[in-house]
């Protein structure tokens, strides 16, 4: 079974339209998170979200908004997409204790055309 | 932001162990120092992670110098599978602020 999975693993769109990546993740973590890999290869974390309290990089416009249906999930909606939001978006899920390690999960590709 | 600095880029002979070092002279005392790999875009995957005694795990090990100012990790026997950029970074590992800052890492080149 995998142990973190995003869906879809591809996703090609136009400007201004929305769209989601779902994640799901079955190791009983009680914290998710995204991160975006743009071109030049950086990985930079997006948001972090347990059942408590989500966690903004202010850097990530408010088109952004990750939504958590249950604790296994987390999902991220993007709104009015631009051609800057392509990238490789991964989900990733730790427990939230001292010297967690992360798990990510395989990535989904999002090209905006 | 990354706290870490690690060369480019470097190769090692299959087979050969690889030494990857990182510097992250300004860690404080809670910070835990971790390894992540990556293998040609796919997801980041854990490697090993230390506080301030050395580690060993089936993959790896990891070498911290007694000022936690530096470490080292070693993949003993190198093989072509292990070509990936590698990450090292710290973090306080606390709750809900788990936070990974991913810098730009060693891209590991293992030479047949």
């Amino acid at each position: 079974d995998t142990a973190v999975s995003q869906t879809p693993k591809y996703l090609v769109t136009q400007m201004g339209n929305d769209k989601s990546i779902k994640c799901e993740q079955n190791l009983g973590h009680d914290t998710m998170y995204w991160y975006k890999q743009d071109s030049k290869k950086f990985l930079k974390i997006m948001f972090s979200y347990n059942n408590k309290e989500l966690i903004i990089n202010e850097t990530v416009p408010n088109r952004f908004s990750p939504k958590s249906p249950d604790k296994a999930h987390l999902n991220l909606h993007i709104n009015s997409l631009e051609l800057g939001d392509s990238a490789v978006y991964f989900c990733a899920s730790s427990q939230a204790t001292p010297g967690s390690g992360y798990t990510f999960g395989s990535g989904t590709r999002l090209t905006v055309v | 932001d990354a706290k870490t600095t690690q060369p480019t880029s470097m190769d090692c002979a299959e087979g050969r162990a690889a030494n990857l070092p990182c510097n992250h002279s300004t860690i404080s005392g809670n910070e835990y120092v971790y390894w992540y790999r990556q293998i040609h875009s796919q997801g980041p995957q854990y490697i090993i992670h230390g506080l301030k005694n050395n580690e060993t795990n089936e993959m790896a090990s990891l070498i911290i110098t007694e000022d936690r100012k530096s470490s080292t990790l070693i993949l003993p026997h190198a093989t072509l599978r292990d070509t990936a950029v590698y990450y090292c970074i710290v973090s306080r590992g606390l709750t809900g602020a788990n936070n990974l800052f991913f810098g730009t890492g060693t891209r590991l080149t293992v030479i047949p």
